[in-house]
């Protein structure tokens, strides 16, 4: 079955500090994935996504993201963090046969001063 | 301008009563979804619409129906609520019928507490 694993539940950065959040995921095919962040009571925004081409994806606000194949992985970066950073990100498959997406449990990011 | 809305933001309600949750979107799009976070930040998909036809009913309880009276609305109507109903309820909506492979974009959520 199609899922996505987001290892680490929390993370704490120091502002200007580099920053990575990790995403595996299961899929059978070639995957469609999305990387959403969700700032305290709001809807989810999304950063960026891949469907194919360069593994290496730009998005909004800085971020970016390697899509590795051996690895299953999706893996979330920014080069320095700002204290607006601090939110919940969620990693996401989009399942074809049922188009959906499946989402991780996401990944709650502090920025400490 | 909002692109997806949602009303209410809150709702407090007693077991057992009935309630419903509006959604409209001006975004022009085709595709809208129901999706339930758990108190554990845990996002899933409950239902999808496009052009007022269900696409996608996952394993909900069928005290869950959802209603589109028009592409850019899709509300959520609950009878009998229970106490693990409580949750915080997202609409989303997507510009064509490939929900697995389109931007969908996010409502700010309605936060259901059933007491």
């Amino acid at each position: 079955a199609q899922s996505v694993t987001q290892p680490d539940i929390h993370i704490t950065v120091s502002e200007g500090a580099s920053l990575e959040l990790r995403c595996n995921y299961s899929y059978g095919a070639t995957p469609y994935l999305f990387w959403y962040v969700q700032s305290p009571g709001q809807g989810l925004q999304l950063l960026l996504k891949y469907f194919s081409g360069d593994t290496l994806v730009q998005g909004i606000k800085g971020f970016e993201a390697e899509f590795k194949r051996s690895q299953s992985s999706f893996n979330l970066r920014k080069p320095s963090v700002h204290w607006s950073d601090a939110a919940e990100y969620f990693c996401a498959v989009g399942v074809i046969s049922f188009q959906k997406l499946v989402f991780g449990t996401g990944t709650r990011l502090l920025v400490s001063p | 301008d909002t692109a997806v809305s949602q009303t209410p933001k809150y709702l407090v309600t007693q077991m057992g009563n009935d309630k419903s949750i509006k959604c409209e979107q001006n975004l022009g799009h085709d595709t809208m979804y129901w999706y339930k976070q758990d108190s554990k930040k845990f996002l899933k998909i409950m239902f999808s619409y496009n052009n007022k036809e269900l696409i996608i009913n996952e394993t909900v309880p069928n005290r869950f129906s959802p209603k589109s009276p028009d592409k850019a609305h899709l509300n959520l109507h609950i009878n009998s609520l229970e106490l693990g109903d409580s949750a915080v309820y997202f609409c989303a909506s997507s510009q064509g019928t490939s929900g697995s492979q389109e931007t969908q974009y996010f409502g700010p959520g309605t936060r259901l507490l059933v007491l």
